[in-house]
């Protein structure tokens, strides 16, 4: 079965430093891999995704993710962290059984940065 | 325009009582499906369907009921209440095939229902 693991409940960083949410995946084949963020009261934003290709991805609000197979993970990642970058973020992987394009969701990492 | 878009945003009800759930979505997908958020933010899938096919049936009462008009359009109706259907329910479609798959999914702002 696919799944995907979210290690941190929370990471806290202070502004301007570089943050990091780990990731982890466990697929057959080749993976397709997704960030999402969720901001209080708010619907999930699509961020980025590693579908083929070069192993580093950027995405939306500066985020960048770096796909490593040899290690099975996809860690989110921004050199340098806003205020306004505290949120839940959630890693995600398609569920390749059927094309139904259902995405299999992490637990969820807390983003707490500190001014 | 919002391309996601779920009312009510917020239900409080009684248990016991039937409620409905509507989404739209603009974008012209294919997909659409409804997610359940609980109170520890974990997202699971419930229901999907593609052009008006039900492709996704997870393990989910039968007092829940998904219904697909159109493929813009994914209604989710909850019979006879229970406290523990309390959750954040969220729609979202993508597009599953053709040349313009894209693998994302959109979502909705999602609705709050709290069952008392």
């Amino acid at each position: 079965a696919q799944s995907v693991a979210q290690p941190e409940d929370q990471v806290n960083v202070a502004e301007g430093n570089p943050l990091t949410v780990k990731c982890t995946y466990s697929v057959s084949g080749n993976p397709y891999l997704f960030w999402y963020v969720q901001y209080p009261n708010r619907g999930l934003q699509f961020l980025l995704k590693y579908i083929t290709g070069d192993n580093l991805v950027k995405g939306s609000y500066g985020f960048e993710a770096e796909f490593n197979k040899s290690q099975t993970s996809f860690h989110l990642k921004k050199p340098s962290a806003l205020v306004s970058d505290s949120a839940l973020y959630f890693c995600a992987v398609r569920d390749i059984n059927g094309n139904t394009g259902k995405l299999i969701f992490g637990q969820g990492t807390t983003l707490q940065v500190k001014p | 325009d919002t391309a996601v878009s779920q009312t009510p945003k917020y239900l409080v009800t009684q248990m016991g009582n039937d409620k409905s759930i509507k989404c739209e979505q603009n974008l012209g997908h294919d997909t659409m499906y409804w997610y359940k958020q609980d109170s520890k933010k974990f997202l699971k899938i419930m229901f999907s369907y593609n052009n008006k096919e039900l492709i996704i049936n997870e393990t989910v009462p039968n007092r829940f009921s998904p219904k697909s008009p159109d493929k813009a359009h994914l209604n989710l109706h909850i019979n006879s209440l229970e406290l523990g259907d309390s959750a954040v329910y969220f729609c979202a479609s993508s597009q599953v095939s053709g040349r313009a798959r894209t693998g994302e999914l959109f979502f909705g702002e999602g609705s709050r229902l709290t069952v008392l």
